[in-house]
């Protein structure tokens, strides 16, 4: 099965570091991306290849993937980091979100 | 820089025929593939399917019967038509680029803005 899934939501205060999950069947054997989208924008690439950041991404950001289990980081998170969050992978020749999680910086 | 723009009808009525165009510009077709993503209000991202620029294309199984993506290279674009349209396939669309391949990142890095789709009578 290629089902992703995630958490609705997460919540972290200021400055401390928010963990989002992304579990599916033997995830450590594809590569992950992350997508972060904020309100009324098209979602970005945050992490690609499981742990790769894109240019102009932030160091906060980093991710790992492991077993049945990917996780993004997001170390000192800031109130801009407020957004959606979406897992990602290509298996068998189709493509699969998860459900998204909603980052809450309070 | 690359850059994708969708356009088409913002209104489709029930039964009818979907259909989107993603204009790319500062890069070719003629390489990776082009996609088509979708977002209902208030939910999450449904991938549609992606073609490559040999022609070659992957659909969502759950959309498949529904669908044709194809390319225009002459005009360095590629399209959506998604047929027998009901209420549920209201939605933002989104064409993006997926960059696959050996020297790739297997993700979505270019995105358009969304064209929203409405389905009503």
């Amino acid at each position: 099965s290629n089902e992703l899934t995630q958490p609705p939501s997460v919540s972290v205060s200021p400055g401390q570091t928010a963990s989002i999950s992304c579990s599916g069947d033997q995830l450590g054997d594809k590569y992950i991306s992350w997508y972060q989208q904020k309100p009324g924008q098209s979602p970005v690439v945050v992490i690609y290849q499981d742990k790769k950041r894109p240019s102009g991404i932030p160091e906060r950001f980093s991710g790992s993937n492991s077993g049945n289990t990917a996780t993004l980081t997001i170390s000192g998170t800031q109130t801009m980091d407020e957004a959606d969050y979406y897992c990602q992978l290509w298996g068998s020749s189709t493509v699969v979100f998860g459900g998204g999680t909603k980052l809450t910086v309070l | 820089q690359v850059q994708l723009q969708e356009s088409g009808p913002g209104l489709v009525k029930p039964s009818e025929t979907l259909s989107l165009t993603c204009t790319v510009s500062g890069a070719s077709i003629n390489f990776y593939y082009w996609s088509w993503i979708r977002q209902p209000p208030g939910k999450g991202l449904e991938w549609i399917g992606s073609i490559y620029y040999s022609g070659s294309t992957n659909y969502n199984p759950s959309l498949k019967s529904r669908l044709t993506i194809s390319l225009d290279t002459a005009n360095n674009r590629f399209s959506l038509r998604q047929s027998s349209v009901t209420a549920a396939d209201t939605a933002v669309y989104y064409c993006a680029r997926l960059n696959r391949g050996v020297a790739g990142t297997d993700a979505f890095d270019v995105w358009g803005l969304g064209t929203m789709v409405t389905v009503s009578s």
